[in-house]
């Protein structure tokens, strides 16, 4: 069955401080899997792209990593902002000759706090 | 012009209520996607339209009519919905259906059904 499991569900954090989002997905075929930052009530922002060949991917302060083999992403974020609070998406595409999925994860739940 | 823009951004409506959801992207995309998602759950596809023909239905219930006047513009049609169906509607447009799989999100409709 194609899922994407995010942990944690929820992370309370102190402003400036380094935190780490875990998402593993049983999904295939993979084509490719993106973090997204969704605000409350707004829709979701692409963060990061990361395809099959790629173990490392950065965006300003947001580093995402991949693991083809075993399956697993992280989202690092470094020196956090009260800006970062929001809910964070990793989102795994499948293309295959029949048609596509895009399987969402329940997403992690960021609180940076002052 | 890079934005997908969603109108109302609130939308309070009784059961027996006709009311229409809009979306609009400029982006010169061909796929455009409605999504509906309740408080702390990721995004759930509703449908799916590829070059203005409806590509997916997710088996959503029929008081849910999609219209894809044209390349640009996507509606979603209400009519006696249930209190239930209170969530946040987000559309997003892709270069083409699937593709890489890449999505552009609007910021949303809040939906309240009483």
């Amino acid at each position: 069955k194609n899922q994407v499991e995010q942990s944690p569900q929820s992370l309370i954090i102190l402003e400036g401080k380094n935190c780490t989002l875990q998402c593993n997905y049983t999904v295939s075929p993979f084509s490719n899997l993106r973090w997204y930052k969704q605000d409350t009530g707004r829709g979701p922002v692409s963060l990061t792209i990361m395809t099959f060949s790629e173990n490392t991917k950065s965006n300003g302060r947001y580093t995402a990593t991949l693991d083809a083999d075993t399956k697993q992403s992280s989202l690092h974020i470094t020196a956090s902002q009260l800006s970062d609070s929001a809910s964070y998406i990793c989102v795994v595409f499948s293309l295959t000759t029949g048609g596509f999925k895009t399987i969402f994860g329940a997403g992690t739940r960021l609180f940076v706090k002052a | 012009d890079t934005e997908v823009t969603q109108t109302p951004k609130h939308l309070v409506m009784g059961m027996t209520n006709k009311k229409s959801l809009k979306c609009e992207q400029h982006m010169g995309h061909r796929a455009m996607y409605w999504y509906k998602q309740k408080a702390k759950k990721p995004p759930e596809l509703m449908f799916v339209y590829s070059y203005e023909k409806l590509s997916i239905n997710e088996s959503v219930p029929s008081r849910f009519s999609p219209e894809c006047p044209n390349s640009s513009l996507l509606n979603l049609h209400l009519h006696a919905l249930q209190p239930e169906d209170s969530a946040l509607y987000l559309c997003a447009s892709s270069q083409i259906s699937g593709g890489t799989g890449e999505q552009f999100f609007g910021p949303g409709t809040r939906l309240t059904v009483l």
